[in-house]
């Protein structure tokens, strides 16, 4: 049973347009969520993360929402730029829990923004 | 650069092979993971070390053995893998056990003839 979901393998965007990566979970107790992207050939980075006490968090091009009551969220980067091609993981703890500290990773979608 | 280093990075061995997998952190972090990503599978966590200590276990089986001889190192021992144990093996750290964001080194891939 897969508790974080990223229903969308890949996503097409043009350069200059908004990206919008969608993540649902089941597990209620998850209340810390983080976005990772990786390159081909490189180990997934940390992009943004948030807690489940606010429902939205901003880092320049980067935003994330989240929906707890739709277990839902999703991540907008605009405007998309070709360098932002790359997999983008979506991942979640319950961090309060006995499994503190242990992510639990969705499949990833791929984001390719086009010139 | 992310101060997380994997070798090697790619591997290849048959099903009666020993090999080892190795990772070092240079960013002072006292937590160490190793996750796996087989082919169009989220990432799973094998293993965690904090401070050394394994403190979690994911079901792996015994044959894939961690060592953490100290915090900044971490290896993944590989004992008559099967060619569904094929995948890339990611090393990661973190300041503490518990803090959300892991570093991953660059991975190795590995496959079992």
């Amino acid at each position: 049973d897969q508790q974080v979901k990223q229903n969308s393998p890949s996503l097409s965007v043009q350069e200059g347009r908004i990206s919008i990566l969608n993540c649902d979970y089941t597990n209620s107790m998850f209340d810390y969520f983080l976005w990772y992207k990786k390159y081909p050939a490189e180990g997934p980075t940390f992009l943004i993360s948030i807690s489940s006490i606010k429902d939205k968090n901003e880092d320049g091009r980067f935003t994330v929402f989240l929906n707890k009551s739709a277990k839902h969220l999703s991540l907008h980067i605009v405007p998309s730029q070709p360098g932002d091609s790359a997999v983008y993981f979506c991942a979640a703890s319950d961090a309060g829990g006995t499994s503190y500290g242990k992510l639990t990773f969705g499949q990833g979608t791929i984001l390719t923004v086009h010139p | 650069e992310t101060g997380v280093t994997q070798t090697p990075r790619h591997l290849v061995m048959g099903m009666t092979n020993k090999k080892s997998l190795k990772c070092e952190q240079h960013l002072g972090h006292n937590a160490m993971y190793w996750y796996k990503q087989s082919a169009k599978k989220p990432l799973e966590l094998m293993f965690v070390y904090s401070l050394e200590e394994r403190v979690e276990n994911n079901s792996v089986p015994s044959r894939f053995s961690p060592e953490c001889p100290n915090s900044s190192h971490l290896f993944l021992h590989l004992h008559t893998l099967q060619p569904e144990d094929s995948a890339l093996y990611l090393c990661a750290s973190s300041r503490e056990w518990g803090t959300g964001e892991l570093f991953f080194g660059e991975g190795s891939r590995l496959t079992v003839l």
